[in-house]
């Protein structure tokens, strides 16, 4: 079956342009993850959301970042004001119950600040 | 807060050779997790850990849940060019999980 997709595969932005990102979740799955990972960096927690239940977004480094998921399915990430810092890959998750359960990665979105 | 260690941060290493990895924690968890990330991908889930004590194998891949539960450990036997990429430990417990910083693994033919 269809795994986890993501768009745009890259993106390159000016700065101070919003952007949104979008992940297809594997479906039926009921959690789905956003993370950010810098060059040759670890994993950076950004925001989960796993059902009906209000978000986790601890992980959002600032108002800038925001994202919402439509329907139980499609998640956008949208980043307001784009800084240079904010240039990394972008991974979106999905499992099929909530934390604990094997997370599927799509691709990634490589998204370049200039 | 919680403090969660992976070493080694980058390995180097011969095709041939045994590889070992682990991660560290302050806190205990109910879950251990073990990803690759393969370059330009994302990560695939290789091993999971449900229990303290429990060792498990995949191949020639081998992980161990601690019997404290704020460990786990990755072992790659005879290790294959394909073997090159990130290896993340991911644990979790009730609604908090982690990844670790990453083993960076350069297997050199």
């Amino acid at each position: 079956g269809a795994g986890v997709s993501q768009s745009p595969s890259n993106k390159v932005t000016e700065k101070g342009k919003d952007v949104e990102l979008r992940c297809d979740p594997i479906s039926g799955h009921t959690a789905l993850y956003w993370y950010r990972q810098s060059l040759g960096q670890g994993l950076e927690f950004l925001i989960y959301f796993q059902g009906n239940s209000a978000p986790d977004k601890s992980g959002l480094p600032s108002d800038r970042f925001s994202a919402e998921r439509t329907g139980g399915s499609v998640s956008t990430l949208t980043i307001q004001r784009t800084q240079q810092e904010d240039s990394a890959v972008y991974l979106c998750a999905s499992s099929l119950f909530g934390v604990g359960w094997e997370q599927y990665f799509g691709p990634g979105t490589r998204l370049t600040v200039t | 807060g919680q403090q969660l260690n992976q070493s080694p941060q980058s390995m180097f290493i011969q095709e041939g050779e045994d590889v070992s990895m682990n991660c560290t924690s302050s806190s205990i968890f109910n879950t251990w997790l073990w990803y690759k990330q393969d370059p330009g991908e994302g990560p695939v889930l290789l091993i999971a850990l449900y229990k303290a004590g429990e060792l498990t194998s995949n191949g020639r891949l081998t992980a161990q849940f601690g019997i404290t539960r704020k460990d786990s450990f990755l072992n790659i036997s005879a290790s294959i060019p394909s073997d090159v990429g990130i290896y993340f430990c991911a644990p979790n417990t009730g609604n908090q999980f982690y990844f670790g910083t990453g083993t960076s693994l350069t297997v050199i033919p």
